[in-house]
């Protein structure tokens, strides 16, 4: 019963190229969320969005942007990939007004 | 958000309860308290949440103190599976910074054959 699903587990880019990070939820949650985590700094919050075509800057949202055309569906967009975009990167999603959040696998980018 | 703190590891035999706690001094009367839990390589996973009253679901208990300055998740039968880093998080449920969830550093629990 997966519920918040992220197209890849693992992937390696190269340098200066447009990376995209998908995040699907069935749960018709609301509001959808992209977290990087690196050892040491934890979880840090990049961009969320509250509705479609919604969004709002995270604590760490440079180099990125992010993509909300359905509900269901939230991509992370990294225009011009760098080494230090290297991570793991985790979409959650969760309803209107509180209760858990239901995160994904996350996806282990790799910047060559 | 308020901040928490937790200790930065634990252990706890196999079959024990483990009593992980958690240190909230600045939360104000908005604010619920939240756990998570992330097993190694996987996204974190919810717990359970709670305001005032003690809470259980079929995962753990939550137990609030009465001035919510800190709380403590119960696990009452670890097993190996239960290893995993446990995120203590305040946040609001509505309203301006509603849709933040901050992480710290939480704890790293063992669970111990």
């Amino acid at each position: 019963d997966v519920k918040v699903t992220q197209s890849s587990r693992y992937l390696v880019k190269r340098t200066g190229e447009k990376v995209f990070l998908e995040c699907v939820q069935d749960m018709d949650h609301e509001n959808m969320f992209w977290y990087r985590q690196d050892p040491g700094l934890g979880l840090r919050l990049i961009y969320f969005s509250y509705d479609v075509k919604m969004k709002e800057k995270g604590d760490i949202p440079e180099g990125y942007s992010v993509s909300r055309e359905k509900k269901e569906r939230f991509s992370l967009i990294l225009e011009s990939a760098s080494t230090n975009q290297t991570s793991m990167y985790l979409c959650a999603s969760s309803l209107e007004g509180g209760g858990g959040y239901t995160f994904g696998s996350g996806t282990r980018l790799t910047v060559v | 958000d308020a901040k928490t703190t937790q200790p930065t590891s634990m252990d706890c035999a196999e079959g024990r309860a483990a009593n992980l706690p958690c240190n909230h001094s600045t939360i104000s009367g908005n604010e619920y308290v939240y756990w998570y839990r992330q097993i190694h390589s996987q996204g974190p996973q919810y717990i359970i949440h709670g305001l005032k009253n003690n809470e259980t679901n079929e995962m753990a208990s939550l137990i609030i103190t009465e001035d919510r300055k800190s709380s403590t998740l119960i696990l009452p039968h670890a097993t190996l599976r239960d290893t995993a880093v446990y995120y203590c998080i305040v946040r609001v449920v509505s309203g301006a910074g509603s849709y933040q969830l901050t992480f710290g550093k939480g704890t790293k629990l063992s669970v111990i054959p």
